[in-house]
């Protein structure tokens, strides 16, 4: 199976910081890499796919890069509704991995 | 509007079965690929089982495989997802989820809010 490791686990932020979030496959990928945010009851929502290609309604505050094994989750400016879980997913092979998560929280 | 409603979650004792539908609307549903993703109290998201839009090809995490089965039908707009000799480890709220339109296969553009899974005696 194929791991993925995010970095860091938690990250403290404040509003109008820009973040930026790692994820690291443990082998090729190529550009099947996807970035979710949760926030705590309810369902995760797709943000980026293919690495680096924005969802319909999302803002672009977001924006994502990275290929092959090494990727990154930037938010440009943070706002108050961006203070959630993210977590990065590789689409290339099954099972479909998750990375263990990152916990954004308010400064 | 694309909609997902699962249901069938529940206790249950260890070594029991339960079966969970995913009720889909608002969308071709037998043109995605469907799956069930995790997420045991507190911790991340873990991908369980996917289906083909046909129905033709199945996928399973090793820690579901041989216990678990997925299946849809079509004709009523179901995904479904059989548990067998469940353990306290399957604890955990249950998502469908629809393959992403733009993103393809293991991509989910839209969820279910999830239910509720718990194993214990």
């Amino acid at each position: 199976d194929i791991q993925m490791t995010q970095s860091p686990s938690s990250l403290s932020a404040s509003v109008g910081d820009r973040v930026t979030i790692t994820c690291r496959a443990s082998q090729s990928i190529s550009s099947y890499l996807n970035w979710y945010q949760q926030k705590p009851g309810k369902a995760p929502k797709l943000l980026i796919y293919a690495a680096s290609s924005l969802q319909s309604g999302v803002p672009s505050r977001f924006s994502g890069s990275g290929s092959g094994t090494d990727f990154t989750l930037t938010i440009s400016s943070l706002q108050p509704e961006d203070f959630a879980t993210y977590y990065c997913q590789q689409s290339h092979t099954t099972p479909n991995t998750f990375g263990q998560g990152t916990k954004l929280e308010i400064k | 509007e694309v909609q997902l409603v699962e249901s069938g979650g529940g206790l249950v004792q260890p070594g029991g079965s339960l079966r969970l539908s995913c009720a889909a609307s608002g969308f071709t549903f037998s043109s995605y690929a469907m799956s069930w993703v995790r997420q045991a109290p507190g911790k991340g998201l873990e991908w369980v089982s996917a289906i083909t839009g046909s129905g033709g090809r199945t996928f399973y995490a090793d820690s579901v495989k041989g216990r678990f089965t997925i299946s849809r039908d079509n004709s009523k707009n179901t995904l479904n997802l059989q548990m067998n000799s469940l353990r306290a480890e399957d604890t955990a709220t249950y998502f469908c989820a629809k393959e992403s339109t733009a993103g393809g296969p293991g991509s989910f553009d839209y969820w279910g809010q999830g239910t509720l899974v718990t194993v214990s005696s």
